[in-house]
């Protein structure tokens, strides 16, 4: 039973265009989201977050997007960069405290 | 650097062997949680612990268990160890249970032979 779904495994775009990255999810208990990116052979990395009561948060070129009613976030990137290359992963909190990954979706940023 | 520490970085035992790994979490934090990460797979919730409880629990294995002491530095445990364990185990550490963000270590890579 996958709670978070991100059903795009990989994205690819061309430098200075915008990534969007797409994660869905099932229960209605999760009170907050996170996007995490993570490198090869590193941990995964905090990159920003969003509270259930908000719609928008945003920090430099990263905004996230929450549409409660259809349970779906996205995280937009402007402009790509070649060193946002990278995995992402949609995290969701779970009013009990545990926090529920995404599979992942490869971002591919073409120089 | 995200102040949480794993040991080992990397492990290769036999299939039928016991491991332990072992994390250290960001000063301050109460929280650890354990994950995995196999092949071409999300991060796998297992288990949560907060201030030495455990607080929530996901696709933890029998085989598996994990606690975290006094001085909040927790342990996974792996026993009679299978092929299919074979993964990257993370560890994360956040202030409190019903977190802000997790800050993740650099994991540890188990390979099982």
């Amino acid at each position: 039973d996958q709670q978070v779904k991100q059903n795009s495994p990989s994205l690819s775009v061309q430098e200075g265009r915008i990534s969007i990255l797409n994660c869905d999810y099932t229960n209605s208990m999760f009170d907050y989201f996170l996007w995490y990116k993570k490198y090869p052979a590193e941990g995964p990395t905090f990159l920003i977050s969003i509270s259930s009561i908000k719609d928008k948060n945003e920090d430099g070129r990263f905004t996230v997007f929450l549409n409660k009613s259809a349970k779906h976030l996205s995280l937009h990137i402007v402009p790509s960069q070649p060193g946002d290359s990278a995995v992402y992963f949609c995290a969701a909190r779970h009013n009990t405290g545990k926090l529920i990954f995404g599979q992942g979706t490869t971002l591919q940023v073409k120089p | 650097d995200s102040g949480v520490t794993q040991t080992p970085k990397h492990l290769i035992t036999a299939t039928g062997q016991r491991v332990t790994l072992r994390c250290s979490p960001r000063s301050g934090d109460l929280s650890v949680y354990w994950y995995q990460q196999s092949l071409d797979q999300g991060l796998q919730f297992l288990i949560q612990y907060y201030n030495g409880e455990e607080r929530a629990k996901g696709n933890i294995l029998e085989r598996f268990s994990a606690q975290q002491f006094p001085d909040l530095h927790s342990e996974l445990n792996l026993s009679s160890l299978e092929l299919g364990d074979s993964a990257l185990y993370f560890c994360a550490s956040s202030v409190a249970g019903f977190g802000t963000e997790a800050f993740f270590g650099q994991g540890t890579r188990l390979t099982v032979v």
